[in-house]
């Protein structure tokens, strides 16, 4: 089965940086999703990491390690519309499926 | 303008009644699925289709039934059979090589 963890709440000022972390058990690995999610809103894709090492978007990065079974999204340069909740998935064996965790809600404050 | 579409936004019914949410996409993606997101928790998998005319039941099919009869379109029905029905309701569909998945804007289903 899947077992993701993810802290339920961070709060980080605007300008700064923040780290969001997310732990998994998985029973195979085929990659790890983040989703940005704003409050009453559809989910909407940022990041996908197969391999590892860490990969940047812009103000956005994300890092993996399967062999810790680790992974952190990277929010740079905090805007207000940054807060959101942030949620990590993966791929059980079957790669068409995502098991979610939970996400971190991520609010910004001036 | 691709993209997925869910309708309506909001719905409300009565206990009892069954009620069948929308979901079109036309991105040519051959996988759809259906997720339940209730207050402060993660998205659970309800049903999910990988092909048209085949279905597979998700983490909680229970109470729930949906249909796959064309590529760009997969129902969900709630039955009076959900327990707990209220709760926001995402489509969302993957394809064209790639398992990331692009989400509708939802719906969000109150029954009374």
């Amino acid at each position: 089965g899947q077992n993701i963890d993810q802290p339920t709440e961070m709060t980080a000022t605007e300008g700064a940086i923040v780290q969001i972390n997310c732990t998994y058990q998985t029973s195979g690995f085929n990659g790890l999703f983040w989703y940005q999610q704003h409050a009453g809103e559809a989910p909407t894709f940022l990041s996908y990491n197969v391999l590892d090492g860490l990969e940047e978007k812009g103000r956005f990065s994300s890092f993996l390690s399967r062999s810790k079974g680790y992974s952190y999204l990277l929010l740079k340069e905090l805007q207000m519309k940054d807060s959101a909740s942030y949620l990590c998935a993966v791929p059980p064996g079957t790669a068409s499926k995502l098991t979610f965790g939970t996400g971190t809600r991520l609010q910004v404050t001036l | 303008d691709g993209g997925i579409t869910q309708s309506p936004k909001y719905l409300f019914r009565k206990e009892g009644q069954n009620v069948t949410l929308s979901c079109e996409q036309n991105l040519n993606h051959d996988a759809m699925y259906w997720y339940r997101q209730d207050p402060g928790q993660g998205l659970r998998l309800i049903y999910y289709s990988q092909i048209v005319n085949d279905f597979q039941k998700g983490d909680i099919a229970e109470g729930y039934s949906v249909s796959r009869e064309k590529k760009e379109s997969f129902p969900l029905t709630v039955t009076s059979a959900q327990k707990n029905p209220t709760a926001f309701y995402l489509c969302a569909s993957s394809g064209g090589g790639t398992d990331t998945q692009y989400f509708g804007p939802g719906t969000r289903l109150t029954v009374l």
